[in-house]
């Protein structure tokens, strides 16, 4: 099956700094990409779906310009926490979908993240 | 709206029978999925319902009625393991997962 790779799997960073998140898919294509954050005993949210070559799509109440994604690639999305506070910590997890309406979904292996 | 709804939390005892419920709004419904989800770690896809009826596959089912906009998930002959998150999610463009269910089974 595809897959997809996600790194790191876990950062642990000073507050104000910047931290990048890489989704590669390696053995398909993936025209789009979306990226979500889970807290501790909660559901994924969506943050954004990203496609290939262009500007992301981010949801209501996500900062786009806190949380940068690019997607210059078919087999590469970045998701940048820039100047990270605390209440950024979380689980971030990737995936990338193949067909026309999303039924196929994979997932990374997702990066938990800490800011001290 | 994108409203998917379900129990927050469940236990169950290992060997018992436990139904985790979905329910969604019915409009520009295609098709419902379920997956698992160990705390730290991807979803995993369990199941994906299109049509009405139940579809059964080992230890797990999952039951769809597109007129009610429910489903549910039935996890039989349960074991220690299955205590993780389930979430279901319709099969739109904006890939929208339920509000989850965590299970814990108890020995």
């Amino acid at each position: 099956g595809a897959v997809v790779s996600q790194h790191p799997s876990w950062v642990i960073c000073k507050s104000g700094t910047s931290v990048k998140i890489e989704c590669r898919s390696l053995d398909f294509q993936a025209t789009t990409m979306f990226w979500y954050r889970q807290f501790p005993k909660q559901s994924l949210m969506l943050m954004a779906t990203s496609n290939e070559g262009s500007k992301a799509t981010y949801e209501q109440g996500v900062e786009k310009d806190k949380f940068l994604i690019n997607h210059a690639s078919l087999t590469l999305s970045t998701l940048t926490v820039t100047s990270a506070h605390p209440e950024d910590s979380s689980f971030y997890i990737c995936s990338a979908s193949i067909g026309r309406r999303n039924e196929k979904l994979f997932f990374g292996s997702g990066t938990q993240l800490s800011v001290l | 709206g994108q409203n998917i709804d379900q129990p927050t939390e469940m236990t169950a005892t290992e060997g018992a029978i436990v139904q985790i419920n979905c329910t969604y709004q019915t409009s520009g419904f295609n098709g419902l999925f379920w997956y698992q989800q160990h705390a730290g770690e991807a979803p995993t896809f369990l199941s994906y319902n299109v049509l009405d009826g139940l579809e059964e596959k080992g230890r797990f089912s999952s039951f769809l009625s597109r007129s009610k906009g429910y489903s549910y998930l039935l996890l039989k002959e349960l074991q220690m393991k299955d205590s993780a998150s389930y979430l279901c999610r319709r099969n739109t463009d904006k890939l929208i997962f339920g509000t989850g269910t965590r299970l814990q089974v108890f020995p």
